[in-house]
Parts: structure tokens; C-alpha cells; sequence
């Protein structure tokens, strides 16, 4: 257990709607991350945050959008879904504010199915 | 744009046999990262390896960044260590992360 924790597991909806994932980072860490994992793009780098303030920006859609909270929990919103977007979403935290020089801890993901 | 390529893509290994798996990326990096995706799903950071070597129990990383490529060792293969071997790119900016396509390992007993 990584001590990230991601809701819900499972998300299934339609195309056009808007779905929210949460992450909640480990005890300390005060960065977050979002990674989309999907069989057409493989593992890309969506954003990071760190203290409530973005860092990092990857591969993010114009439709996603991300936030993190004065409590250090992270949402990862996702508008007017199409079928690619049919993917596994993982979060992961670390206490420093780089992408290059912290280690970071994964959560188990959510896997979110656009029919 | 960046570009980083894994080999191979399919390792299939007995139980205590070694391998090596290679990462090449296209230009400069100011980091480059070792990542284990086991096959339940679970990411773990393994390695994040500028240059030089880094040794972790029965892994090791080596990163020649003046050549463009890193290379993941595995000695005594174990069961536990079957799933996808990812690498990524860290520009030098530090804002953006690129993977590989990973190499999935599959060790037998």
C-alpha cells in the first residue's frame, strides 16, 4: 500500500458527460500528479500540483482540468468525455515540488470506461 | 518532439536468469526515470537516474547521458518481478515527463 489513495475504482459513463476523480496524497506529500494510461497513448503525464499551485504540465486535454486543495487532496475533472478517453488514471504523490528529483508513490488508479 | 524508445518490447526470462533493458531517448535530458508496473496495475518508482549507476538490491540503472540512453539490469530474475518496465523523460525545463512504450517482462519458475 502506497498510502495514495484514489476514488472511486471503477467509473463507467457516456459520451458528453463529466466525471471527477479524487486523489488524496500520502501523509507529508505535498505534490500531486495525474498520469492517464490508456492502450492507444500509453502512459502519459497529465499535470502537477504542488501546495495548491500547478508545477508541471504534460499531455492534458483542453477538457481536463485539475485543482489541488488547501487540504492537499487533488481532483481531476474530465469534460465532454468521447471513447478515448477510456482509460486508466493514476495519481501520485511526493513531498518535494520537481518532477525530476522525487520519488513518487502511486496510487491504484481509476479505471474510467466512456461507452 | 521528445522521443523515447524501450527495448525490447517482450522479455520472456526463467526464474534466476539476468536481463537488461534499454531505454534510447532522442535528446538531452535533464532526468531520466525507472518505473515497475506490476500485472495487478501497481506503479513504483524505481530508479530516477540522471547519469551514472544506481543499485538497488538486484537492480541496477545506468544512465549515459552523453550517449542518449539508459539501461535497467535485473540479476537473478524473481517471479515477483514480471510486469512492464517503463522508463520516462524529464525535460530540461522540468515540466514535462515523457514515457516510453515500457518492456514487459514475464519471468517463469
Amino acid at each position: 500500500d502506497s498510502g495514495v489513495t484514489q476514488t472511486p475504482k471503477h467509473l463507467i459513463t457516456a459520451t458528453g458527460q463529466r466525471v471527477t476523480l479524487r486523489c488524496s496524497p500520502r501523509s507529508g506529500d505535498l505534490s500531486v500528479y495525474w498520469y492517464q494510461q490508456s492502450l492507444d497513448q500509453g502512459l502519459q503525464f497529465l499535470i502537477q500540483y504542488y501546495n495548491g499551485e500547478e508545477r508541471a504540465k504534460g499531455n492534458i486535454l483542453e477538457r481536463f482540468s485539475a485543482q489541488q486543495f488547501p487540504d492537499l487532496h487533488s481532483e481531476l475533472n474530465l469534460s465532454s468525455l468521447e471513447l478515448g478517453d477510456s482509460a486508466l488514471y493514476f495519481c501520485a504523490s511526493s513531498v518535494g515540488t520537481g518532477l525530476a528529483r522525487n520519488e513518487q508513490f502511486f496510487g491504484p488508479g481509476t479505471r474510467l470506461t466512456v461507452l | 518532439g521528445i522521443q523515447v524508445e524501450q527495448s525490447p518490447p517482450d522479455l520472456i526470462l526463467q526464474e534466476g536468469a539476468n536481463s537488461t533493458l534499454r531505454c534510447n531517448f532522442s535528446d538531452s535530458v535533464n532526468n531520466l526515470q525507472w518505473f515497475h508496473q506490476n500485472p495487478w496495475g501497481q506503479l513504483i518508482n524505481l530508479f530516477y537516474i540522471p547519469s551514472g549507476t544506481k543499485q538497488n538490491g538486484r537492480l541496477s540503472a545506468t544512465t549515459v547521458a552523453t550517449e542518449r540512453y539508459s539501461l535497467l539490469y535485473i540479476s537473478s530474475s524473481q517471479t515477483t518481478d514480471s510486469g512492464v518496465y517503463f522508463c520516462a523523460k524529464i525535460t530540461y525545463n522540468n515540466n514535462d515527463m515523457r514515457f516510453g512504450a515500457g518492456t514487459r517482462l514475464t519471468v517463469k519458475p
